[in-house]
């Protein structure tokens, strides 16, 4: 596709299940991001992944919080046993690999997640 | 380490008028430097960069940034500003060097009135 595509567009779950966002990139990037963005603490880098390399999880907040991406293109973040301080909107991001000289990363829609 | 300042949280102008969106920011290596906008309810959109070369940058929209180096700041401008202009406004930075995730200041919110 043109852009960075996200589902779903909003989530609504209860304490203590589990949740699956994805993002589908921009085709031919190869580095991926998520970031969550919440009234309280603003935007957040959660993790990213470069072509096959291992990802870096630093900014996952919680063992809960995990992803993966699947033939270096499609991925997932998977929350599991959400709580009410989740709720937020989780943004994917992607772009073209270090050495390209095109560092901007290009944003999806985002989902929002609400935790009851 | 990293971090972005944004120290309006609200800049209020007229159509017509320019406008500034101010950012400082702070970076162990070389700064990356980026606008983005969000509108309600969407994503957010890449405005302009700084990575290296002349310090004033020019974007989509009729929007530039002057890069300073001595004084650590990317403030956002438009000669012109118009009411769709309207919006929520971000600055980044990274390492150059040696990182790749983004580091957001806290926002601006832009409104342009008629």
């Amino acid at each position: 596709g043109a852009g960075v595509s996200q589902s779903p567009s909003n989530k609504v779950t209860e304490k203590g299940k589990d949740v699956e966002l994805r993002c589908d990139p921009i085709s031919g990037h190869t580095a991926l991001y998520w970031y969550r963005q919440s009234l309280g603490q603003g935007l957040e880098f959660l993790i990213y992944f470069q072509g096959n390399s291992a990802p870096d999880k630093s900014g996952l907040p919680s063992d809960r919080f995990s992803a993966e991406r699947t033939g270096g293109s499609v991925s997932t973040l998977t929350i599991q046993r959400t709580q009410q301080e989740d709720s937020a909107v989780y943004l994917c991001a992607s772009s073209l690999g270090r050495t390209s000289g095109r560092p901007e990363q290009f944003f999806g829609p985002g989902t929002r997640l609400t935790v009851l | 380490a990293q971090s972005v300042a944004q120290p309006e949280d609200q800049v209020n102008v007229a159509e017509g008028n320019p406008l500034t969106v101010k950012c400082t920011y702070s970076v162990s290596g070389n700064p990356y430097l980026f606008w983005y906008v969000q509108y309600p309810n969407r994503g957010l959109q890449f405005l302009l960069k700084y990575i290296t070369g002349d310090n004033l940058v020019k974007g989509s929209y009729g929007f530039e940034a002057e890069f300073n180096k001595s004084q650590t700041s990317f403030h956002l401008k438009k000669p012109s500003a118009l009411v769709s202009d309207s919006a929520l406004y971000f600055c980044a930075v990274r390492d150059g060097n040696s990182g790749y995730a983004l580091n957001f200041g806290k926002g601006t919110s832009l409104l342009v009135t008629p």
